[in-house]
């Protein structure tokens, strides 16, 4: 079955400078999808970026790109000139490329808090 | 503009007592989803439509139930709420699983809470 860790259940950042979060993930597929979910506080979810797994060019949103590291399994996030809108919960998810209904598997989020 | 509804935003309900939480969306989406999130954990699904096809996860427990009368709306049942029950309830759509790229647009949520 496949995982997703996030190993940084709290980060904190100064406002207007970047910080990473980092996402590792187990899974025998070769092709898949990758997802960072950005949930406010008492607002509801929005996807941030995804990534295809075939692709070997970096995922990238206007200050939010990630590092993709297809052979070490790692799918890392990256903020940069951080605003204080960018406070929230942050969901590495998983899915698998196949046919069907595959779901979303989540990490058990990282907690970003900006400093003024 | 809103995409996802979910009514209502907050729910109280007893020990014991059936609760039922809706979800409506605009974007024609085929595909519905239902999560449960507790306090600082990561989305768990429960179920999701594909069209009128129900897939029901195996550890959902038999307490949860839903219905999708419609391509707009979903409704999550909870026969008999307990203590352990109380959550985030989020809903989702996605237009196709077998696009699998195919983004989830999520609801606000409906809290939870059992009395």
């Amino acid at each position: 079955a496949q995982t997703v860790t996030q190993s940084q259940p709290e980060m904190s950042v100064q406002e207007a400078e970047t910080v990473t979060l980092s996402c590792t993930y187990d899974t025998s597929e070769s092709d898949y999808y990758l997802f960072w979910y950005k949930q406010p506080p008492s607002r509801q979810m929005i996807l941030v970026i995804r990534q295809e797994a075939y692709k070997q060019q970096n995922a990238t949103e206007n200050r939010f790109s990630v590092n993709f590291q297809k052979a070490a399994k790692s799918f890392s996030l990256k903020i940069s000139d951080s605003q204080l809108g960018d406070a929230a919960m942050y969901f590495c998810a998983y899915r698998t490329d196949n046919s069907g209904n595959t779901p979303l598997v989540f990490g058990k989020g990282t907690r970003l808090s900006v400093i003024a | 503009d809103a995409m996802v509804i979910q009514n209502p935003r907050y729910q109280v309900t007893q020990f014991g007592k059936p609760v039922t939480l809706s979800c409506s969306q605009t974007l024609n989406h085929n595909v519905m989803y239902w999560y449960q999130q507790k306090s600082s954990q990561a989305p768990k699904l429960l179920f999701h439509y594909y069209d009128k096809d129900f897939n029901n996860e195996a550890d959902t427990p038999d307490n949860f139930q839903s219905r999708r009368p419609n391509t707009s709306f979903c409704f999550l049942d909870i026969r008999s709420p307990g203590l352990g029950d109380a959550a985030m309830y989020l809903c989702a759509t996605s237009r196709d699983p077998g696009q699998t790229q195919e983004t989830q647009y999520f609801g606000p949520g409906t809290r939870l809470l059992v009395l």
